[in-house]
Formats: C-alpha cells, sequence, structure tokens
C-alpha cells in the first residue's frame, strides 16, 4: 500500500539556519511527491512537488529531489526564515488520485 | 487551479447534535475528498465524494457517522453526526489530480474547525 514517513518534530531553529525535513514513503507504482505547508489558523498550500523520479521541486528557497532509489523526498532549505514557521507535510498522490500525508513537521524560527 | 469555499469555519457543538459542513469548488470537479485533522495530527481521508454515487469510505469510517452528499460537480456536504468531544478535529475539503498518475496538486479548503463540548 502507500505510506508516508515522515520525520517527527518539532523542530526548533535559529533564522538563517540549515533546515533538512526527511520525508520516504512506500507505494505501489511511480507517485507523484508533494510538499505541503500549513501556516498557524491557515489551510494547506502547495509548497513543491515533483512527479518522477531525479525530479527537483522548488519554491521560495525550499527545495525537495525525488530519489527513486531510497523512496525519499527530503525537503531543504539553505537559511531558513521567521516567516517560515509552520507546519510541513509531505505527500504522495497514487493511482486513486487520493493523497497520502505524512504526521507532519512543525518548524519554529526563532530571530 | 480551483478555489474551494468550506463553511463553517468553526463551530463549538454539543454533544450528541449534528454538523453539516459545506465545501464548495469554482469549478466542476470529478472527485471530492474529506480529509480529517486531529489536533497535532497529520490529515486522515475519510471519503471520497462521487457524483452521482454512494461515497466511498476508509477503513475507520462508516456512512451512519459521517453521511457525504454530492449533488452535483461543484458541492459536497459532509454531516458528523451524533458527534462526541472525539470528533474535535480539523475538516478538511479536498478536490484535485485527473486520472492515473500525473502532477497534478490537491487543493483544500480552509477547513472547518469543530469542537464538541
Amino acid at each position: 500500500g502507500n505510506s508516508v514517513t515522515q520525520m517527527e518534530g518539532p523542530v526548533t531553529l535559529s533564522e538563517e539556519a540549515f533546515l533538512t525535513i526527511n520525508c520516504t514513503y512506500t507505494a505501489t507504482g511511480y507517485p507523484s511527491l508533494f510538499w505541503y505547508v500549513q501556516y498557524p489558523g491557515e489551510g494547506l498550500q502547495l509548497l513543491l512537488k515533483a512527479t518522477k523520479a531525479d525530479d527537483k521541486g522548488s519554491n521560495k528557497g525550499f527545495e525537495a529531489t525525488y530519489r527513486k532509489e531510497t523512496t525519499s523526498f527530503h525537503l531543504e532549505k539553505g537559511s531558513v526564515q521567521v516567516s517560515d514557521s509552520a507546519v510541513y507535510f509531505c505527500a504522495l498522490r497514487g493511482a486513486g488520485n487520493q493523497f497520502y500525508f505524512g504526521t507532519g513537521t512543525s518548524l519554529t524560527v526563532i530571530p | 487551479s480551483a478555489v474551494i469555499s468550506q463553511k463553517p469555519s468553526r463551530d463549538i457543538c454539543q454533544r450528541g447534535t449534528s454538523l453539516t459542513i459545506q465545501c464548495q469548488v469554482d469549478s466542476q470537479v470529478t472527485m471530492m475528498f474529506w480529509y480529517r485533522q486531529q489536533p497535532g495530527q497529520s490529515l486522515t481521508l475519510i471519503a471520497t465524494a462521487n457524483q452521482g454515487s454512494e461515497a466511498t469510505y476508509e477503513s475507520g469510517f462508516v456512512i451512519d457517522k459521517f453521511p457525504i452528499s454530492r449533488p452535483n460537480l461543484t458541492f459536497s456536504t459532509l454531516t458528523v453526526s451524533n458527534m462526541s468531544p472525539e470528533d474535535s478535529s480539523i475538516y478538511l475539503c479536498s478536490v484535485g489530480g485527473g486520472t492515473g498518475f500525473n502532477d497534478r496538486e490537491a487543493f483544500f479548503g480552509q477547513g472547518t474547525r469543530l469542537t464538541v463540548v
């Protein structure tokens, strides 16, 4: 079946620190992979996506590379800002158009 | 893209009552999904709302507790029936995707924050 395993949080970083949030997946076939972000009090927003192996999704300084050999889609950002404080969800899209989400990782960036 | 309007945005309800959540999309979509996000947890798919047929429920969710309507291609409702405090969650409507494996993203409503007292 399909599942997503995501790094446990919460994560607290100082401004301008490097961020990595690990995500691995189990899926049948070749799913599309996504990172969603949920800012306090808001709904989920797409952060970035990748549709095939070796694709790199990027947005707002965040990047993630679709690694088929390690079934991973780790999220990275070189220099985080206070405004990046949010909950980040890794997800995959299965054949039935259903999305499977990781447990979410809460990030707090302190000045 | 799709714009999803969900209401109410929040509600506080008495145990034993029911609440119906509405989801309106600005374009016609084949499939709509309802998720639950319990406090501090990830999203769990409740069911897929299919236009013109019964909703498809995930394991652990039943129609008697979460009846769903899908009268047309732009609208769906989820009812949380006979509520208990354990039903306190954020309920999210979602649309997206096409057929097969492609890169269509999921779009989410703002969610309905339900508190049962």
